[in-house]
């Protein structure tokens, strides 16, 4: 089947653009994540929904940050005036339900480049 | 707040032969779970391995297996046998029992050598 799907896969942004990237979970999946993975780092927790419903979003790193999943499906996740910092690759996961031992399964990720 | 330190930046390994990548994980929480992924150059994220803390059994997949010592709060990946395909990025991580989200650690670089 299907896996988690993202896009764009690769977004230049000049500073001060804003940006949005969609993430297209697995069929069925109640739970969905964002995570920010900067160069060389691992990846670091952003957001959470559990269907429509953002549970957990105090991983954003500042009010430029937003992320919506209105439907309980595809999220997606909007960074407004783009600054050089937010240079990172962006992955998404989803899982089947919220349990702790619950398999994440990852996207490919967006690559944002700001320039 | 939970921490995973990853003190390995890169390993390297011979084809068939065993390596094993380090994971210290610092904690408060007694209910907690413990994972292994793999990144591979093309960026996708594969869990590799799984570990309950309540389980006193270390966990095995196939070439993998864990050596999960919870007093000492550390949990290494063993991987026996390796091959080509195992050149990737690893990441340990950990989930709090009630918890959503993974925190991951800075990851170590495998490289299989011929």
């Amino acid at each position: 089947g299907a896996g988690v799907s993202q896009s764009p896969r690769y977004k230049v942004a000049k500073r001060g653009q804003d940006v949005a990237l969609r993430c297209d979970p697995i069929s069925g999946h109640v739970s969905l994540f964002w995570y920010q993975q900067a160069l060389g780092q691992g990846p670091e927790f952003l957001t959470y929904f559990q269907n429509e419903a953002q549970l957990d979003k105090s991983g954003l790193p500042s009010d430029r940050f937003f992320a919506e999943r209105p439907e309980g499906s595809v999220s997606t996740l909007k960074i407004q005036r783009t600054q050089q910092e937010d240079s990172a690759v962006y992955l998404c996961a989803s899982s089947v339900t919220s349990g702790a031992l619950i398999e994440q399964f990852f996207g490919p990720g967006t690559r944002l480049t700001v320039l | 707040a939970q921490t995973v330190t990853q003190s390995q930046p890169e390993m390297s390994v011979q084809e068939a032969e065993t390596v094993t990548l380090s994971c210290t994980y610092d904690t408060s929480e007694s209910d907690y779970y413990l994972f292994w992924y793999k990144q591979p150059p093309s960026r996708q994220m594969i869990l590799v391995i799984r570990q309950e803390a309540y389980k006193q059994q270390n966990a095995t997949e196939n070439r993998f297996s864990v050596n999960f010592q919870k007093a000492a709060k550390s949990f290494s990946l063993k991987i026996s046998d390796s091959q080509l395909g195992d050149a990737a990025m690893y990441f340990c991580a950990y989930r709090g029992g009630t918890a959503s989200k993974l925190t991951f650690g800075t990851g170590t670089r495998l490289q299989v050598t011929l």
